[in-house]
């Protein structure tokens, strides 16, 4: 069965340092959501792209966060530099473009900010 | 704008006994609405959908019901397992693709 793969599982980071996320979403499926999960907390919206556009990044906080997906398939995400408050799982999730949009979800890294 | 609220945890159940999760929604227009559940260490699974008014969503022994005259849609199972131990997330999505959730609740069945 198709998943959604994401990389690393976990990071270990100082803060001011740079990071990056990698996720590879399910063949064929032209969305993909970059969300992060805050210990404790749903998941929140941080990118959404179709294909390589980005269609909302209104909760990305740009100073520090970007995102892209240049080949319309898979997606990195960064931060430079990371804070304190940037700790918590970060969701990659997949959707077809058809009637459904059920969104399918990877495993998560886990960022730990030291 | 649209939100969730959703049952506070953590939830502890013995084996067999009845579950319920509550959960209500704000949106604008006619939201569809979604039960995830995580387990520990992996990401979130679809766990049933609903997206009109009336309809009951079900899987795995869970069921929900979208209430459009009480804004809710509260999760139930008549017996649930240990395996059943996990995070679940209510959500909606109105219009765009964006999901919204609620904070989530942590069930514990215990043996």
């Amino acid at each position: 069965e198709a998943e959604v793969a994401q990389s690393p599982r976990y990071k270990i980071t100082e803060k001011s340092q740079a990071v990056a996320f990698w996720c590879d979403p399910i063949s064929g499926h032209a969305t993909l959501y970059w969300y992060r999960q805050i210990l404790g907390q749903g998941p929140e919206l941080l990118v959404q792209f179709q294909d390589e556009s980005v269609v909302d990044d209104s909760q990305l906080p740009k100073d520090r966060f970007s995102a892209e997906r240049l080949k319309g398939v898979d997606s990195t995400l960064k931060i430079q530099p990371a804070e304190l408050g940037d700790s918590a799982m970060y969701l990659c999730a997949s959707s077809p473009f058809d009637d459904s949009n059920e969104q399918f979800f990877g495993p998560g890294t886990r960022l730990t900010v030291l | 704008g649209d939100s969730v609220t959703q049952m506070e945890g953590p939830v502890t159940l013995s084996e067999e006994a009845f579950l319920t999760i509550n959960c209500t929604y704000t949106a604008t227009g006619y939201p569809s609405l979604f039960w995830y559940v995580q387990y520990p260490g992996e990401g979130l699974q679809l766990l049933l959908k609903a997206t009109k008014a009336d309809d009951k969503g079900s899987n795995k022994g869970f069921e929900a019901t979208y209430r459009k005259e009480t804004t809710s849609f509260h999760l139930e199972k008549g017996s649930v397992q240990v395996s059943d131990s996990a995070v679940y997330f209510c959500a909606l999505r109105a219009g765009a693709n964006n999901l919204f959730f609620g904070t989530g609740t942590r069930l514990t069945v215990i043996p």
